[in-house]
């Protein structure tokens, strides 16, 4: 089975700090992807990867950036937290056969004071 | 440009009743259309897909036909049970390329 893994279940940063969040995959995927989920508004892309040091802008990337250094792994970063980034953060990445089922990690609750 | 629309939540139902949770999409090509859950804690996991018209997705009593005609993917069960309490989410790929389109997401609560 696909496992997607997050560095961390749930976090809490003060305002302006600098945060990363970090995924891996184990099946060799060259897409992920980073989500936050907010009541109300369901799950949000703020950032892609098509591979290894590709990356491409989601829906909502102001406050983001994101690196892809190795194949497994890709990470989030807030370069410096705000209280309006207090989400669920979901990393997925995508198999290769078609239909392309997009595979989650368990998700990073982010609390920023 | 491409959407999912999915009915709002809550929806609360005792034990072994029906459920019905709809979803009508909008998509200009023949996309592929998922149903995905996410337990309490949990990350979201696919529930079931469809990848063309009249298919008919099915996993764990949970059932949802691709309905061209109606742009619809409606998720049905026959007899719900108290761990199928989550949200649902109805979702679509276009399969030119990665991107899943995701609805707002719909949350079901089971009374024992």
């Amino acid at each position: 089975d696909v496992k997607v893994t997050q560095s961390s279940r749930y976090l809490v940063k003060r305002t302006g700090e600098k945060v990363f969040l970090e995924c891996v995959q184990d099946m060799d995927h060259e897409n992920m992807f980073w989500y936050r989920q907010d009541p109300g508004l369901g799950l949000r892309l703020i950032y892609f990867s098509y591979d290894v040091k590709m990356k491409e802008k989601g829906d909502i990337p102001e406050g983001y950036s994101v690196s892809r250094e190795k194949k497994e792994r890709f990470s989030l970063i807030l370069e410096s937290a705000s209280t309006n980034q207090t989400s669920m953060y979901l990393c997925a990445s995508i198999g290769t056969l078609q239909p392309k089922v997009q595979f989650f990690g368990p998700g990073t609750r982010l609390t920023v004071l | 440009g491409n959407s999912v629309t999915q009915m709002e939540g809550p929806v609360t139902l005792s034990e072994e009743a029906f459920l019905t949770i709809n979803c009508t999409y909008t998509a200009t090509g023949y996309p592929s259309l998922f149903w995905y859950v996410q337990y309490p804690g949990e990350g979201l996991q696919l529930l079931l897909k469809a990848t063309k018209a009249d298919d008919k997705g099915s996993n764990k009593g949970f059932e949802a036909t691709y309905r061209k005609e109606t742009t619809s993917f409606h998720l049905e069960k026959g007899s719900v049970q108290v761990s199928d309490s989550a949200v649902y989410f109805c979702a679509l790929s276009e399969n030119r390329d990665d991107k899943i389109i995701f609805g707002k997401g719909t949350r079901l609560h089971i009374l024992p």
